[in-house]
């Protein structure tokens, strides 16, 4: 089946600084990737859209400037926290959509962020 | 927007016994519903999906029905196994690629 990976696991920074999060589709080409918050016993939150070679579509909101996201292949995604703060830490879950399906979405294990 | 709401938010059932979450929506332009189930260290998997255009969907031990007068739609799992506990979310999709979530329901499968 479709795989998505997403590196790192885990991450621990401090505050101010920046962190980034990639999303990989290992069997697939995913033009559209998404990028979803956890918070504890919440439901997943989608925080943008992302489609390969264009700007990501941020939901009302999510600062674009603090979480900035590429999309440069057809493959990856990459989520960058700016200048984290403590209240950034959370559970971030990438997801990617097959170019060949219209209605699938693959989701990754997600990145635990803790911000000191 | 797309609201969900998911009930119950746990679920403890011996094993062999079935389980049903359901949820409903509230716009009814919603046409897809998957299932989603989230262990810890493997992130979401989707486990069955429905249509707008289909009342049931079975595979296996795991059927979704779906009610769309009634904006509902409902997981069942029959003769269920340890392994199957596990956090399940449910979903909507409203004409673009968005999907709005549930909050999740924990499953325990007592042995």
């Amino acid at each position: 089946g479709a795989v998505v990976s997403q590196h790192p696991s885990r991450v621990i920074c401090k505050s101010g600084t920046s962190v980034k999060i990639e999303c990989r589709s290992l069997d697939f080409q995913a033009t559209t990737m998404f990028w979803y918050r956890q918070f504890p016993k919440k439901s997943l939150m989608l925080m943008a859209t992302s489609n390969e070679g264009s700007k990501a579509t941020y939901e009302q909101g999510v600062e674009k400037d603090k979480f900035l996201i590429n999309h440069a292949s057809l493959t990856l995604s990459t989520l960058t926290v700016t200048s984290a703060h403590p209240e950034d830490s959370s559970f971030y879950i990438c997801s990617a959509q097959d170019r060949g399906s219209t209605d699938t979405q693959y989701f990754g294990p997600g990145t635990r962020l803790t911000v000191l | 927007g797309e609201n969900v709401e998911q009930h119950p938010s746990t679920l403890s059932v011996q094993e062999g016994d079935s389980a049903v979450i359901k949820c409903t929506y509230s716009d009814s332009a919603s046409n897809y519903f998957p299932w989603y189930k989230q262990e810890l260290g493997k992130g979401s998997q989707l486990i069955i999906d429905i249509r707008s255009n289909v009342g049931e969907k079975k595979d296996q031990r795991i059927a979704v029905t779906l009610n769309k007068t009634a904006k509902h739609f409902s997981l069942h799992i029959t003769e269920t196994q340890p392994e199957d506990s596990a956090v399940y979310f449910c979903a909507a999709r409203t004409g673009a690629n968005n999907l709005f979530f549930g909050t999740g329901t924990r499953l325990t499968v007592i042995p």
